[in-house]
């Protein structure tokens, strides 16, 4: 079935680190791809979303490219915060509005 | 202003008691979904509904029913609560209906720590 997978974590980096978090998912259609984010002790945000192939989704320096041949949707942001410690969420919207969420990456930036 | 919101944000109970947790969303949106978030973080549809249609997900124990008095709100009740129900709950809501081709973002509440002793 429709399913997405990504990587697994905790991922520890120091303020001003490279990030990337990967995700390739799996799906008969043509899916819709979401990141979502949860603060520590708070519920889940909307970061950035990608409607169809060779979409860039993006928003507070995150961006994520739908790449339809690699089956990928990864996470990236140039200089990570302290800030920007959170679980983050892969997930795929198909038909029907079902949502199928990855298992969720901790990342701790370290100042 | 909270879009989608959901009360209790915590509850703490013993086994066997029966508890509601209740969710509202001012977005005008047509479908509302509950999602249990285990331990290890991950994500699990329990329900989506509309006025219209419910779509269960054959994991969930017959335990758990969603009540919806009108389109905006859609209240979680669990009878008979177990250890294995701690969790945390969220409740989402998006624009479309549940038949079609239509994929809209969905938008999360807070979430509602349970937690059954």
């Amino acid at each position: 079935g429709d399913s997405v997978t990504q990587m697994e974590g905790p991922v520890t980096l120091s303020e001003e680190a490279f990030l990337t978090i990967n995700c390739t998912y799996t799906a008969t259609g043509y899916p819709s791809l979401f990141w979502y984010v949860q603060y520590p002790g708070e519920g889940l945000q909307l970061l950035l979303k990608a409607t169809k192939a060779d979409d860039k989704g993006s928003n507070k320096g995150f961006e994520a490219t739908y790449r339809k041949e690699t089956t990928s949707f990864h996470l990236e942001k140039g200089s990570v915060q302290v800030s920007d410690s959170a679980v983050y969420f892969c997930a795929l919207l198909i038909n029907n509005n079902d949502m199928r969420f990855g298992a969720g990456t901790r990342l701790t930036v370290k100042p | 202003d909270t879009a989608v919101s959901q009360t209790p944000k915590y509850l703490v109970t013993q086994m066997g008691n029966d508890k509601s947790i209740k969710c509202e969303q001012n977005l005008g949106h047509d479908t509302m979904y509950w999602y249990k978030q285990d331990s290890k973080k991950f994500l699990k549809i329990m329900f989506s509904y509309n006025n219209k249609e419910l779509i269960i997900n054959e994991t969930v124990p017959n335990r758990f029913s969603p009540k919806s008095p009108d389109k905006a709100h859609l209240n979680l009740h669990i009878n008979s609560l177990e250890l294995g129900d701690s969790a945390v709950y969220f409740c989402a809501s998006s624009p479309a209906g549940l038949a079609g081709a239509r994929r809209e973002t969905q938008y999360f509440g807070p979430g509602t720590r349970l937690l059954v002793l």
